[in-house]
């Protein structure tokens, strides 16, 4: 089955700043990668996502990268907020109707005013 | 759009009683529902897929009897944890999938906190 590795576990950036959270998977036949971001007590909302055939998409402050080659892809974001604050999980699927998600361990980002 | 609810937001139940769950889309049509579970700090960890009119698709480990799971339509699928115990105490959280037009997306509600004293 699929594994996906998400580093690091918690991340602090002065407001302002860039954050980058990588994420790697096993499964070469993933093809959909989503990435969540989930604020304390509230379902995770999706922020970005990304499918194989392209290498990168942006929206606005917001980035996603994907290599893969190296199976591996990453989210960055620039000009942080505060509100950017919250814990960001990435997602690999195959991509057909009701695949199953399969979910980094997540990374609580803080922003520092 | 691709709005998730889910009803109630939070419930405190004693042991033995049974809590249902709600899990609406409100402005699309979910072929598929999933049913997942979320401790403290902790990833999300899928309990069961649904497709409206089947039966689900349970997760190793996750007890089909004691989470009953109903998705009666293209919009609502129900969670009912039965004969709650301590244990089940825990933060649901469903999400949907359009699943029509290519969409691969899961929207996620916004989370049901479980008590069980």
């Amino acid at each position: 089955g699929e594994n996906v590795e998400q580093h690091p576990s918690t991340l602090s950036v002065q407001e302002g700043d860039s954050a980058v959270i990588k994420c790697t998977y096993s499964d070469s036949a993933s093809n959909y990668f989503p990435w969540y971001k989930q604020e304390l007590g509230k379902g995770p909302q999706l922020i970005i996502d990304i499918r194989s055939n392209v290498g990168e998409k942006k929206d606005q402050r917001i980035a996603v990268t994907l290599n893969k080659t190296a199976k591996h892809f990453s989210l960055h974001i620039t000009e942080t907020q505060p509100e950017d604050s919250a814990v960001y999980f990435c997602a690999a699927s195959k991509g057909n109707t009701g695949n199953q998600f399969y979910f980094g361990t997540g990374t609580s980002l803080t922003v520092i005013p | 759009g691709a709005v998730v609810s889910q009803h109630p937001s939070w419930v405190i139940c004693k042991s033995g009683t049974s809590v249902k769950i709600e899990c609406r889309s409100l402005d699309f049509q979910a072929t598929t529902m999933f049913w997942y579970r979320q401790f403290p700090k902790q990833s999300l960890m899928l309990m069961a897929t649904s497709n409206e009119g089947s039966k689900a698709t349970y997760e190793q480990g996750v007890e089909k009897d004691k989470f009953l799971i109903n998705h009666a339509s293209l919009t609502l699928s129900t969670l009912t944890v039965t004969s709650a115990h301590p244990e089940d105490s825990s933060f649901y959280i469903c999400s949907a999938a359009p699943g029509t037009g290519g969409r691969y997306e899961q929207y996620f509600g916004p989370g049901t906190r479980l008590t069980v004293t």
